[in-house]
């Protein structure tokens, strides 16, 4: 079966670090680009960050330049984001998603999400 | 902030046609394709039509797409009660070298 499962929410301090995980498995991880996206508490859906296959090409929205990065161990079969310089406005759930087409280019074409982990920057 | 405007709500009977509009511009919609998703409450996103037309399998074709210029839209014919759920456009944005999601419509079986 095709699966992402995230993990490394919680509840963390204004000013303070995460570290996000995608675990992904059923699938040849190697091959796809990956996203990360977030949902904040009864708002849409935001878009976080995109990496391609071999993590040669890597793009942040705006919101969240400078502050996280995205990664990927295909060895581990792992997606990540760490995520300094927390603000309360990174509260979120934070999912990732596959891109639908192998080796595809970036867009916003994804086919298999996980069922997030929740984060929460408060003090 | 989002780039690519929904209305807030659509509603229907059971047995209806519902369509939800998605405004952007030249640099998202007007030259990158348009995707649709449907988010179930409490659940994580699903895709639901990719390519501004395409359904992947297993989606009714109850649901359909298009695109004209830099507007999009999704239909919904013959609404079920299961169809209840927030629909969200979605398009990759050349200006901002990053992808754009729709403000969210959230559509109400009567």
């Amino acid at each position: 079966e095709v699966q992402l499962v995230e993990s490394g929410g919680g509840l963390v301090q204004p000013g303070g670090s995460l570290r996000l995980s995608c675990a992904a498995s059923g699938f040849t991880f190697s091959s796809y680009s990956m996203n990360w996206v977030r949902q904040a508490p009864g708002k849409g859906l935001e878009w976080v960050s995109y990496i391609s296959s071999s993590s040669s090409t890597i793009y942040y929205a705006d919101s969240v330049k400078g502050r996280f990065t995205i990664s990927r161990d295909n060895a581990k079969n792992s997606l990540y984001l760490q995520m300094n310089s927390l603000r309360a406005e990174d509260t979120a759930v934070y999912y990732c998603a596959r891109a639908r087409m192998i080796f595809g280019v970036a867009d916003a074409d994804m086919d298999v999400w996980g069922k997030g982990t929740t984060v929460t920057v408060s003090s | 902030q989002s780039v690519l405007t929904q209305p807030p709500s659509a509603s229907g009977t059971p047995g209806q046609r519902v369509t939800i509009s998605c405004s952007g511009s030249s640099s998202n919609i007007g030259s990158n394709y348009v995707y649709w998703y449907q988010q179930l409450p409490g659940t994580a996103p699903k895709l639901l039509i990719y390519r501004n037309n395409q359904r992947p399998s297993g989606v009714p074709d109850r649901f359909s797409g298009s695109k004209s210029g830099t507007s999009a839209s999704l239909a919904i014919s013959g609404l079920r009660s299961e169809d209840e759920a927030d629909y969200y456009c979605a398009a990759w944005d050349d200006s901002l070298s990053g992808l754009v999601f729709g403000t969210g419509t959230k559509v109400t079986v009567l």
